[in-house]
């Protein structure tokens, strides 16, 4: 079936960096564009980025822009999402999710993975 | 862009219908039928329950229905059963190749 897994979260010091991967399986991963979504603890959801199925574009929220990066290697299945200059304000739980869209962004997120817990602090 | 706006709780009895409003602007959910509502329990993944507005993927009960109507989208769950117990976001494209959600509204089955 169509599965998105997470992985890369941990504890890190505000001003460092940390990777995240998404390995997808179930589905032909360079058909579609993938998101990262984030929800802060007590906090709803907060789009991050999203990179095209064929990496040709990506784009970011303005809170991560110039700090985070968005890639993926479509011959491993797999996405990251690269983060620098951590602040304590980017703890949260990073979800990837799919978008519902074959080939082209609909803004739908559908499928979604379990998240990864990243926690900025000293 | 600000998020959404969605009722924090939200609640009913088994069998009854609920309703929960996702308010934005003429810049976002007045503009786009780019809107969504999700399902999340906590610990787990979140998941798709209506997109386009209205549409319901595969695999989701029709007791799930979503509407708009100006800046204002709804969620509407009819015959209310336990493990509807969740909370719900909805969210919108608000162009520049940006999304933005709702608050979550917590729904409890009373």
């Amino acid at each position: 079936q169509v599965q998105l897994v997470e992985s890369g979260g941990g504890v890190v010091q505000p001003g460092r960096s940390l990777r995240l991967s998404c390995a997808a399986s179930g589905f032909t991963f360079s058909s579609y564009a993938i998101h990262w979504v984030r929800q802060a603890p007590g906090k709803g959801l907060e789009w991050v980025a999203v990179i095209l199925y064929d990496g040709s574009n990506e784009y970011y929220a303005d809170s991560v822009k110039g700090r985070f990066t968005i890639s993926r290697d479509n011959s491993k299945n797999t996405l990251y999402l690269q983060m620098n200059s951590l602040r304590t304000e980017d703890t949260a739980v990073y979800y990837c999710a799919r978008d519902l869209g074959w080939l082209l962004m609909r803004w739908w997120f559908d499928p979604w993975g379990q998240g990864t817990l990243v926690t900025v602090s000293s | 862009q600000s998020a959404l706006t969605q009722p924090p709780s939200a609640s009913g009895s088994p069998g009854q219908s609920v309703t929960i409003s996702c308010t934005g602007t003429s810049s976002d959910v007045g503009d786009y039928n780019y809107v969504s509502w999700y399902q999340h329990h906590p610990g787990k993944a979140p998941k798709l329950m209506i997109f386009e507005v209205s549409k319901r993927p595969s695999g989701v009960p029709d007791r799930f229905s979503g509407s708009k109507s100006g800046n204002t989208a709804s969620l509407t769950v009819s015959g209310l059963q336990a493990e509807d117990e969740a909370d719900y976001y909805c969210s919108s494209y608000v162009g520049s190749n940006n999304v933005v959600f709702g608050g979550g509204t917590k729904l409890t089955v009373l």
